[in-house]
C-alpha cells in the first residue's frame, strides 16, 4: 500500500471551505485514493473515492492532478459537525490477495464557531 | 439496513480473563474486517475474512487473539487471556467484494482490561 502523508491537524471556521491535501508519491497505476471520516467515539465512515481528475458527491469533492502523486479533499462550507479526523488511503481497489486498508495518522479538523 | 452491529459496546474485565467480542456484518457483504484502535498505534487491521474464510491474520498481535466467522452473519474476536495492553477500541467492518475499499464500520467495542 502506498505511503501517504497528510497534515496532522487543521483549524477552520463555520461556513469556510476546508481543503486537506494528501501526498502519495509512490502511488501505483492500479491504486485508488480513498478518504474516510471519523467522529469521536465512532467508527470511520467512507467519504469518497477517486482515481483521477475530480470526483464529487453530496459530502465532498476529491481533486486528483494528472500525476496522481497527491490529492485534495475539499469540504465545502463546513459546520461544527464536520469536526473529525480525516484519513487518506491509497491502494488497489481489488487485488487477488491482501485487500487491506492501512490507516495513517489522519488529519484532525477542528471547525470553530 | 441496521448497519454493522457490534456487542458489547463496552467491556471492562480483569487481566487474565477471556474476552469475546461479537460482530454482525451488513447482510450480503462478502468481506469482514476486525480493527483495533489506540492512541499510540492508531487504527490497525487485525484480520479479515472473505466469504467466512480468514484471508489474512498477519495483524493479529499474538496467539492470545483468535477470530472466527462460523457463518455469513456472525463473527467473533476472542482474547484469552486478556492483558492491560489489549485495552483499545475494537471495530468490525464489512464490505462488498467489488467495493472492498468502501468499508462500513460498526460502532466499536471499547475494551478496558484492568
Amino acid at each position: 500500500l502506498a505511503k501517504t502523508t497528510q497534515p496532522i491537524s487543521m483549524d477552520s471556521y463555520e461556513g469556510q471551505e476546508v481543503n486537506i491535501t494528501c501526498s502519495h508519491n509512490n502511488i501505483a497505476t492500479n491504486d485508488y485514493i480513498t478518504w474516510y471520516q471519523q467522529f469521536p467515539s465512532q467508527g470511520p465512515r467512507f467519504i469518497i473515492q477517486g482515481y483521477k481528475t475530480k470526483v464529487t458527491n453530496e459530502v465532498a469533492s476529491l481533486f486528483i492532478p494528472a500525476d496522481r502523486k497527491s490529492s485534495t479533499l475539499s469540504l465545502p462550507r463546513v459546520s461544527l459537525s464536520d469536526t473529525a479526523v480525516y484519513y487518506c488511503l491509497v491502494g488497489a481497489a481489488f487485488k487477488a490477495a491482501g485487500n487491506k486498508l492501512t490507516f495513517g495518522g489522519g488529519t484532525r479538523v477542528l471547525v470553530k464557531p | 439496513d441496521a448497519g454493522v452491529i457490534q456487542s458489547p459496546r463496552h467491556e471492562v474485565t480483569e487481566m487474565g480473563q477471556e474476552v469475546t467480542l461479537r460482530c454482525k456484518p451488513i447482510s450480503g457483504h462478502d468481506y469482514l474486517f476486525w480493527y483495533r484502535q489506540t492512541m499510540m498505534r492508531g487504527l490497525e487491521l487485525l484480520i479479515y475474512f472473505n466469504n467466512n474464510v480468514p484471508i489474512d491474520d498477519s495483524g493479529m498481535p499474538e496467539d492470545r487473539f483468535s477470530a472466527k466467522m462460523p457463518n455469513a452473519s456472525f463473527s467473533t474476536l476472542k482474547i484469552q487471556p486478556s492483558e492491560p495492553r489489549d485495552s483499545a477500541v475494537y471495530f468490525c467492518a464489512s464490505s462488498l467484494r467489488r467495493e472492498v475499499y468502501e468499508q462500513y464500520f460498526g460502532p466499536g467495542t471499547r475494551l478496558t482490561v484492568t
